[in-house]
This record gives structure tokens, sequence and C-alpha cells, in this order.
């Protein structure tokens, strides 16, 4: 089962419009990270926030957690046509289990 | 791609053959992950190991077994392939005690004919 869904599955902006994707869960987590993943590569780490953050900046990259309604977003700022890839929210459950489960992605096309 | 390599990158193989995909790391993490991506469904666990000879199933394991003998060698076995096996499949390592970040190979695309 997938622990991440996210919303919406496709998105397409002009390069320089901000780029937000939600991500909502099932259960408690330990933490909750987005990779990104262009077209016939591996998955690149993002960035990680823990359940007792709610807030989380990287360049421009901005990602906020609300346990509450277990839900997350990644907001990409000032977007660029290297922007455009797959972009996976992902969960590290509560509790012993140390596995990482995945929802099924948004596609992000940044038109130049 | 943070010393992760997958071989062979690419496979072709008939129903009911053994295949042995490999996963090799030159970080010295302690886990190790082979996941499955097919359209539609995102990343799913196939196996993971917490150490040498330490291992346990995923979300999807039935099919699979894992062997990990070396630290920075992690093999995924389809003893005999089916057609549902078709995926793309990726190898992560992940240091400390695994609820960090993971660091993803470049990919085995499998088919099964």
């Amino acid at each position: 089962s997938q622990q991440g869904e996210e919303d919406p599955q496709a998105l397409s902006i002009q390069e320089g419009e901000n780029a937000t994707m939600n991500c909502s869960y099932k259960t408690s987590i330990n933490n909750l990270q987005w990779y990104r993943q262009n077209s016939g590569r591996g998955l690149v780490h993002l960035i990680l926030i823990r359940s007792n953050e709610r807030e989380k900046h990287s360049g421009r990259l901005r990602v906020t957690l609300d346990t509450s309604k277990k839900s997350s977003s990644l907001l990409i700022t000032a977007s660029r046509a290297a922007d455009t890839a797959s972009y996976f929210c992902a969960a590290i459950s509560s509790g012993s289990a140390r596995q990482l489960t995945f929802g099924s992605g948004t596609q992000l096309t940044v038109l130049p | 791609d943070a010393g992760i390599t997958q071989s062979p990158r690419h496979k072709v193989t008939e129903t009911g053959t053994p295949v042995t995909l490999r996963c090799h790391q030159t970080e010295n993490h302690r886990y190790m992950y082979w996941y499955r991506q097919d359209p539609g469904h995102g990343l799913r666990l196939i196996h993971y190991s917490y150490g040498v000879k330490d291992t346990d199933k995923g979300e999807v394991s039935d099919g699979y077994s894992v062997s990990r003998s070396k630290t920075e060698d992690f093999l995924l076995t389809l003893e005999s392939a089916t057609s549902s096996q078709t995926s793309v499949y990726f190898c992560a390592i992940s240091p400390g005690q695994g609820v960090g970040e993971q660091y993803f190979g470049p990919g085995t695309r499998l088919t099964v004919t």
C-alpha cells in the first residue's frame, strides 16, 4: 500500500512560475522525504522533514508538514526548464520498520 | 550517483529463467534496498538489508529473493522470471540507522518475454 499520495498527478507551468505539489499520507510518520526523478534516471533526494518540524527550506525548495492533516507540500519557486521531472513524496513510518513508502508521483513540466 | 552501481543495466530474458541483479556500493552504508518501479505505482519495496546476512521483506517480495554476503553487494534474484516481473529495478543505500535519505542507483530495466 502507498503511504504517500501526490496531488496533482501532472502539472504544467511556465518558466519563472512557482510549482506546488501536495502529498497526503496515512499513518504516523518518523519523517517525510521528497525525491526528484528525471526521465530514465534514478531518484535524487531533495529534502527531508521530520515529524516535529513544520517547515524546511533548501535553496528554491520549501517543504511544509502538517501532521494533524497528514499532509505535506513541496513548493519550487522561480521554476526553470531543468526542474522538469517527476517528484515523489515518501514517508518513513513511526516504529521499528526502516521502510520508505513512496507515492505515485507528480509529473512537473516547466515550459520555456 | 553516490557510489552506487547496478548491473546489468538492461536485460531481456525468457519466462521461467533465473535472473540475478547486482547492486554494488562504495559508501560502506549499512542499509541497502531493492525497489521496482511500474507505471502508476511509484516505487515499491521488494526487500531490504540492514547488514551482512540480515535481510527482510518489503511490500512486494513474492517471487524474489536476496542475499548480502558482503557490505558492498546486495543481490536480487528472480528464481523463475514471469512477465509480471517486467519492470525497472532500483537499488538504494542509506547511511546511519536507515531512517534518513536514500541514494539510488541508475536502475536496471528488465524485460521478461
